[in-house]
């Protein structure tokens, strides 16, 4: 199947700094990618969906000032949490959508554990 | 706001039995979606099922859905140790948008 990476897998840094999460999806081109956001024992919660190119559509709730996605190419989306917080304290999740023949399918990332101290 | 929502939120049990897990649903949906999550990890497709589908097996694991009920169920038959994990059902928007549920934990003790 199609993979997706990545990186950095987790990640510590002080309050104030800016993070960035990379998503690359690996053996396919992908138009569209996802940033989902999950908290201990909760559910993903879809922050932003990504398209090559254009600006990126974010979720009621979630500030784009805060949280920086650039889809620059096919196969790379990133996601910077400006100005983070101990409370941007969290297990970020990208996936990417593969579209192939008459159906589309989603291809998740491993996750990036980011803590803020 | 969540679609999907598992129950129950936690269940251990023995290595060789069966796990059954259930979603519940609110609005109509095109297709649901089965997914694992091994701690702290990414997650790992298991299962789509369509909603003109009411039963779909893959191995050892068997989805029901049944509509009337806005209702899905995940069993895993003969369970393994290694099949501990979350276990999420996700509901599409009519965009193949996965919305996510909180999660059944599995614990499967050897």
């Amino acid at each position: 199947g199609a993979v997706v990476s990545q990186h950095p897998s987790w990640v510590i840094c002080k309050s104030g700094t800016s993070v960035k999460i990379e998503c690359r999806s690996l053996d396919f081109q992908a138009t569209t990618m996802f940033w989902y956001r999950q908290f201990p024992k909760q559910s993903l919660m879809l922050m932003a969906t990504s398209n090559e190119g254009s600006k990126a559509t974010y979720e009621q709730g979630v500030e784009k000032d805060k949280f920086l996605i650039n889809h620059a190419s096919l196969t790379l989306s990133t996601l910077t949490v400006t100005s983070a917080h101990p409370e941007d304290s969290s297990f970020y999740i990208c996936s990417a959508e593969s579209a192939g023949g008459n159906r589309v399918e989603q291809f998740f990332g491993p996750g990036t554990r980011l803590t803020v101290l | 706001s969540q679609q999907g929502e598992e129950d129950p939120q936690a269940l251990s049990i023995q290595e060789g039995e069966n796990a059954t897990m259930n979603c519940s649903y609110k609005t109509s949906i095109n297709n649901l979606q089965w997914y694992r999550q091994n701690s702290g990890r990414g997650l790992v497709h298991l299962i789509l099922i369509r909603s003109n589908e009411r039963e779909k097996h893959s191995g050892r694991l068997r989805v029901t859905l049944d509509t009337s009920k806005k209702s899905s169920s995940l069993l895993i038959t003969a369970s393994r140790a290694a099949d501990t994990a979350s276990y999420f059902c996700a509901t599409d928007r009519g965009s193949y948008i996965p919305t996510f549920g909180r999660g059944t934990s599995l614990i499967v003790h050897p």
